[in-house]
């Protein structure tokens, strides 16, 4: 199926550094989306993006829609362990979501 | 009810079973989506239903699995003479509008194993 290109696959960080993901496509998307999932879980929104060159933050969660709406970033400032998850970029195709491969993160104390 | 509800949560299944697995959606929801996750990857679509127009199958990986919407509300995605590699979640996902991603909400998933 088909699938965004989601870097990086992992990251092992301590608490309180800055982590930053990026998602990229061969397709144009008019909405990017991430993500956080949770052992056992399904996925949450976290920050969803409308416009080519948006930069929206919510609390630690900052994200950019990239200009050419091929790609988008995620960064989380001053990460806590509960940031502890994996992350998901999607795009918005018609209806339906396209999601990235996804970028597990451990935050250590 | 509250939220999209999916069952079972956990099946186990030998080799060359069908499967049914069921959601719930979010009442009022006319946008349905199944997806799958096979251990440590990323989501991949399977089947999207949005109201009564024809479903999306593209995302279907073979003629064994297959999804219908009944009274446009509960969903069932069936496998057939399963396979090992079809050991994964499928997650279900409902949509008030079925094309804003901010207003998809997913339940907790079915967790598949094929033995």
């Amino acid at each position: 199926g088909q699938q965004l290109n989601q870097s990086p696959q992992s990251m092992f960080i301590q608490e309180g550094e800055d982590v930053s993901m990026n998602c990229t496509s061969s397709s144009i998307f008019n909405t990017w989306l991430w993500y956080k999932q949770d052992p056992g879980e399904g996925p949450v929104l976290l920050i969803a993006l409308y416009k080519a060159g948006e930069l929206t933050s919510n609390g630690r969660l900052t994200a950019q829609f990239g200009i050419t709406r091929k790609d988008s970033f995620l960064n989380i400032s001053a990460s806590i362990p509960s940031d502890v998850g994996i992350y998901f970029c999607a795009g918005q195709d018609t209806d339906k979501l396209i999601f990235g491969t996804g970028t597990r993160l451990q935050v250590f104390p | 009810g509250a939220g999209v509800s999916q069952s079972p949560s956990n099946k186990v299944t030998e080799k060359g079973k069908d499967v049914e697995l069921r959601c719930d959606p979010i009442s009022g929801h006319t946008a349905l989506y199944w997806y799958r996750q096979s251990l440590g990857q990323g989501l991949e679509f399977l089947i999207y239903f949005q109201g009564n127009s024809a479903p999306d199958k593209s995302g279907l990986p073979s003629d064994r699995f297959s999804a219908e919407r009944t009274g446009g509300s509960v969903s069932t995605l069936t496998i057939q003479r399963t396979q090992q590699e079809d050991s994964a979640v499928y997650l279900c996902a409902s949509s008030s509008q079925g094309a804003q991603g901010n207003t998809i909400y997913f339940g907790e998933g079915s967790w598949l194993t094929v033995v």
